[in-house]
């Protein structure tokens, strides 16, 4: 089967533009997670998707992160306007259960 | 805070040495799953322990959970240059929380 597909891979953008991540998860995964590694710490949960609808987004770091899922599909995390503490590498994770996650390559984000 | 410590933060040894790598919780978690990522690769699920004093093999591969459901090991017997890797180990509660991850490194 297909693995978790994210993109882009890469993206620089300048302090204060926009930015979207796209995730594809496994078919048929109903849940479908952000994470976020920023330079020299842990993995970080950023939200939970579970079909379409927001299961937990405790880890969004401001309102500045957008995240949608459309039709329990993919989703994207747009953030709207970048600042510099925003660079990272964003990781998305699908999974049916809680016990087998699979996370996509990441989209290594650098804002300057 | 930083709910999962693991330790070593590095690790290099020689080809066909044995290696352990260890995570120590704050909380109890419902799973502890231990993952291992390549460069420019996000993480790949190895394991996941549950039950106290579970043990778990894979290959040369082995996963310790101990009792208290807090700390676990992973160790790995006779390592290999493929076994280079970062090794990270997670708690599950509906999401998982991170620990910062050993470097190993097998020379060849």
């Amino acid at each position: 089967e297909a693995g978790v597909t994210q993109f882009p891979s890469h993206s620089v953008i300048e302090k204060g533009q926009t930015v979207t991540l796209r995730c594809d998860p496994i078919s048929g995964h109903d849940n479908l997670y952000w994470y976020r590694r920023v330079m020299g710490k842990e993995i970080k949960f950023l939200l939970h998707f579970v079909k379409e609808s927001k299961q937990d987004e405790s880890g969004m770091p401001n309102n500045r992160f957008l995240a949608e899922r459309t039709g329990g599909t993919y989703s994207t995390l747009k953030v709207q306007p970048a600042e510099l503490e925003d660079s990272g590498v964003y990781f998305c994770a699908s999974s049916q259960t809680y016990y087998g996650y699979t996370f996509g390559s990441g989209t290594r984000l650098t804002v300057v | 805070t930083q709910l999962l410590e693991q330790s070593p933060q590095f690790l290099s040894i020689q080809e066909g040495e044995n290696l352990t790598v260890y995570c120590n919780s704050s909380s109890v978690f419902s799973s502890l799953q231990w993952y291992r990522q390549e460069p420019g690769e996000g993480p790949v699920l190895l394991v996941t322990v549950v039950t106290g004093g579970e043990v778990k093999k894979l290959k040369r591969l082995t996963f310790q959970f101990g009792d208290a459901r807090k700390d676990s090991s992973l160790h790995i017997t006779a390592a290999q240059p493929g076994d280079t890797g970062l090794y990270l180990c997670a708690g599950e509660d509906y999401k998982l929380s991170f620990g910062a991850g050993t470097t190993v490194t097998v020379r060849a």
